[in-house]
């Protein structure tokens, strides 16, 4: 398996208040993402990463904000949690825009 | 941006037959189209990717096709067995010049082999 963790695995937390989401990697890839899973969606990109403080939005990026200071982390940040944001959050990795992106584990989110 | 459709959204099949999973895309642009399965609990893999200059790619009992005039590739397992049972998921991306890449994933389809 491919090096990444996500933590947490498991979060509930109340709405309104800030979460941030951690993904680790090992493998040194330059390109990191975050995807929301959602039943009927399949996985939707919120935003993605191509080098050390480079990163842009995807589909779904209203509410999320992101940071990646160092190559192996990139974090997932809610501001102000919502209902709507109660979802299962995968971090995933690729060495090259052409290769294949490897996933984390997820992190199950509730917002309450 | 991309679209990705994917049908069926569940597929029950006796083991030891034939699974289709078909995707069309929207993007013309679209030039690398991965398959990925997903086991309850974990994230997807990859099983089989495919890129715009080739019609179809094998591995074992699994092969994908590739229309690029219709826009639509399909994902095909032979001789299903009870481990097959997962969710699939097809995707669609482009490689850009700035080196930015991001897939867009169909919705997905879970897949039943019956014993």
């Amino acid at each position: 398996d491919a090096g990444i963790t996500q933590s947490p695995r498991h979060k509930v937390t109340e709405t309104g208040t800030p979460v941030t989401l951690r993904c680790h990697q090992t493998e040194n890839h330059r390109y990191m993402y975050w995807y929301r899973q959602d039943p009927g969606h399949g996985l939707r990109l919120i935003h993605y990463s191509y080098g050390v403080k480079d990163t842009d939005k995807g589909e779904v990026s209203d509410g999320y904000s992101v940071s990646r200071s160092k190559t192996e982390d990139f974090l997932l940040t809610l501001e102000s949690a919502t209902s709507s944001q109660t979802s299962v959050y995968f971090c995933a990795i690729s060495e090259s825009r052409n290769t294949e992106a490897f996933f984390g584990q997820g992190t199950r989110l509730t917002v309450v | 941006g991309e679209n990705v459709e994917q049908h069926p959204s569940t597929l029950s099949v006796q083991e030891g037959d034939s699974a289709v999973i078909k995707c069309t895309y929207s993007d013309s642009a679209s030039n690398y189209f991965p398959w990925y399965k997903q086991e309850l609990g974990k994230g997807p893999q990859l099983i089989i990717d495919i890129r715009s200059n080739v019609g179809e790619k094998k591995d074992q009992r699994i092969a994908v096709t590739l229309n690029k005039t219709a826009k639509h590739f399909s994902l095909h397992i032979t001789e299903t067995q009870p481990e097959d049972s997962a969710v699939y998921f097809c995707a669609a991306s482009k490689g850009m010049d700035t080196g930015r890449r991001a897939l867009t994933f169909g919705s997905g389809t879970r897949l039943q082999v019956q014993p």
